[in-house]
């Protein structure tokens, strides 16, 4: 079964520090995608950054990277750089892709990071 | 392009009556799903339809339902209201190839 561990409730970094959000995922399935969303109090949830099981290299998206280790089935999220508006609740995600599969995500349990000035 | 609607933005309620939640995807993407989600609870799955057809249904009580018209804008709704069902509701459309949910900014229920 899909499972998703986030294994911090919560961080405190001080600001412009880098940051690195612990994620691991267990599966079946041999294709799959994996996410990191931000949920500010606002509450909308915001795309950050995916990464496909098949992809060879890690993904990155201006100061978001993802540190895929597959073997280890660990999806780490690492922020560069952080600022104040980083403080949110982050989610990582897995769904799977194979044609046949129900179509959904699961979420891990999140981890709210507070960025400090 | 426009992104996910979900109206209303907040809504309240008294116990029993019935509530229904509105999300308009983006153009194109005909996948819509469905989240709940609470302090205690997290995130959790409650359906996903696609091309006006449930596909996945998650755990939950049949007093949650939802459809999807044909131009894909999805509708979910709660009966007979509890106020365990105080929730943030999430729409999330998705153009089912390998890429990502966009989620809408959510429906506050609150259950009085």
């Amino acid at each position: 079964a899909q499972k998703i561990t986030q294994t911090q409730p919560g961080m405190f970094v001080q600001e412009k520090e880098a940051v690195t959000l612990d994620c691991t995922y267990d599966t079946s399935d041999p294709s799959y995608g994996l996410f990191w969303y931000k949920q500010p109090s606002s509450g909308e949830m915001i795309f950050l950054i995916y990464q496909g099981s098949y992809d060879q290299q890690n993904a990155t998206e201006g100061r978001y990277s993802l540190n895929f280790q597959k073997a280890r089935k660990s999806a780490n999220l690492v922020i560069s750089a952080s600022q104040l508006g980083d403080s949110a609740m982050y989610f990582c995600a897995m769904r799977e892709l194979e044609a046949d599969r129900d179509d959904k995500i699961i979420f891990g349990k999140g981890t709210r990071l507070h960025i400090l000035p | 392009k426009a992104g996910v609607t979900q109206t209303p933005r907040y809504l309240i309620k008294t116990r029993g009556q019935q509530v229904t939640l509105s999300c308009s995807p983006i153009s194109g993407h005909r996948s819509v799903s469905w989240y709940q989600q609470t302090p205690g609870q997290g995130l959790q799955f409650l359906f996903e339809y696609f091309s006006e057809t449930q596909r996945n249904k998650g755990n939950f009580p049949g007093r949650f339902s939802g459809r999807q018209f044909s131009n894909s804008r999805s509708e979910m709704n709660v009966s007979t209201l509890e106020l365990g069902d105080s929730a943030l509701y999430l729409c999330a459309s998705s153009p089912r190839d390998r890429g990502g949910y966009t989620f809408g900014s959510g429906t506050r229920l609150t259950v009085v």
